[in-house]
This record gives structure tokens, sequence and C-alpha cells, in this order.
């Protein structure tokens, strides 16, 4: 079973910084791009981030562009995202999720709570 | 940078037909994908390039494109389907992605 569970959310201060975690089970973690996807509290999904499947390749929204970094340790399945000069309209549930190709992003975790206040 | 736009909400009886848009001009040259999101649930793929149904999603779900528009056709809506229904696409490099701004569907 594909499971993807994020972790390393919480409360920080405005200007800080936060890294993110996701694990991943049950797949071939090393074949699949993934992306990174964040939700305001009653608000819509927000595209943030894609790796490719080897780290060489990596893009950002322009609403994180020179503050998030996205990547990823093939050998320990896991899928990172390193949050600098956080602002308050960074809060949000955040999502990482597999790249199925053609088939869309079609597994996801069940997200993590990032909540920038002072 | 381009977007996705999506009418904020759509409401039907159980058993009608309930149609979702979603137009931008990033359509017809890239895919469309659609996503349900349940209250407190992460969002779950429920059509993918256009129009084709992923496994173990009902058969009510269709999704079709015309131009820079594509549709989600929801037939025989029950109960169960009421949720946020997301578009998304890609540029045509496949290196930015965006969502639609989201349809909440609420059955009546």
């Amino acid at each position: 079973e594909v499971q993807l569970v994020e972790s390393g959310g919480g409360l920080v201060q405005p200007g800080g910084s936060l890294r993110l975690s996701c694990g991943a089970s049950g797949f071939t973690f090393n074949i699949y791009w993934m992306h990174w996807v964040r939700q305001a509290p009653g608000k819509g999904l927000v595209w943030v981030s894609r790796i490719s499947n080897d780290g060489s390749s990596r893009s950002y929204a322009d609403s994180v562009k020179g503050r998030f970094t996205v990547s990823r340790d093939n050998a320990k399945n896991t899928l990172f995202l390193q949050m600098n000069s956080l602002r308050a309209e960074d809060t949000a549930v955040y999502y990482c999720a597999r790249d199925g190709g053609s088939r869309g992003f079609d597994s996801w975790g069940q997200g993590t709570l990032v909540t920038v206040s002072s | 940078s381009y977007e996705l736009t999506q009418p904020p909400s759509v409401s039907v009886s159980p058993g009608q037909t309930a149609r979702i848009s979603c137009s931008g001009d990033t359509f017809p040259n890239q895919y469309a994908y659609w996503y349900q999101q349940k209250p407190g649930q992460a969002p779950v793929v429920v059509i993918h390039k256009d129009s084709e149904r992923p496994s173990g999603i009902p058969e009510r779900f269709a999704g079709s494109s015309s131009g820079t528009t594509v549709t989600l056709t929801i037939s025989g809506v029950e109960a169960e389907d009421e949720a946020d229904y997301y578009c998304q696409s890609a540029d045509s490099s496949g290196s930015y992605w965006v969502f639609g701004g989201g349809t909440k569907l609420t059955v009546l």
C-alpha cells in the first residue's frame, strides 16, 4: 500500500524557518517525481514545488521562490521542504503528493499544519 | 503564470447531474485533472488526462474538454459526492502546476 506521511509542521514566528519531511513507503520512491501542495485554512489547493526523481530538476511557485527549497533522500525514501523567511501567508496544511505522470497526483499524504504567527 | 477559473459553488439535488467547469489558456494543450476533497481529508484524483477515470472511481464521474474549458460531470449525484472539487493542469514544460480555485458541490 502506498503511504506518504508528512511531519515537521508546527508554530513558527514570522521570519523563522521550518523543515518538513515526507516519508514514503509501499512504492519505488526513486522513480517518482514528487510535489508539495499547500492549503491555507478554509482556502483552496496551491501548488508549491516539484522535484524530479533524482533531484536534478526542481521548480517552485513564484510565491515561495527564493525562500523554500525542495530536496529528497532516495536512500531514505524521504522528501523534504526547507522553508525560510516564513510569512503569515505561508500558514497552511502542507501536503506531499506523488506525481503519477498521466495519472496526475495519484497519492497524497495526510498533511502537516504550519502556522506562522507571533 | 496562468490561472484556472472554476465557479465557487454548484448545487444539485440527489439523482441529478452536476457540471463543474474549469477554464484556462493552458487547455487544450495540456491535460486536465480533477480532484475531490472532503472535509479534513487529502484530495483524491477522480479524473486524469481530461477524461480518464482511475480505478475505483464510480462511473458517474466523467470528464470532457472543449477548447479552453474542461468540465467535470457527475451523473446521478449521491449525497457522498458532496465535496470540494479542484481542476489542475501544468504549463507546457511540466515544470509549473496550478489548481483552480475549487468548486464546492452541495447536494441539496
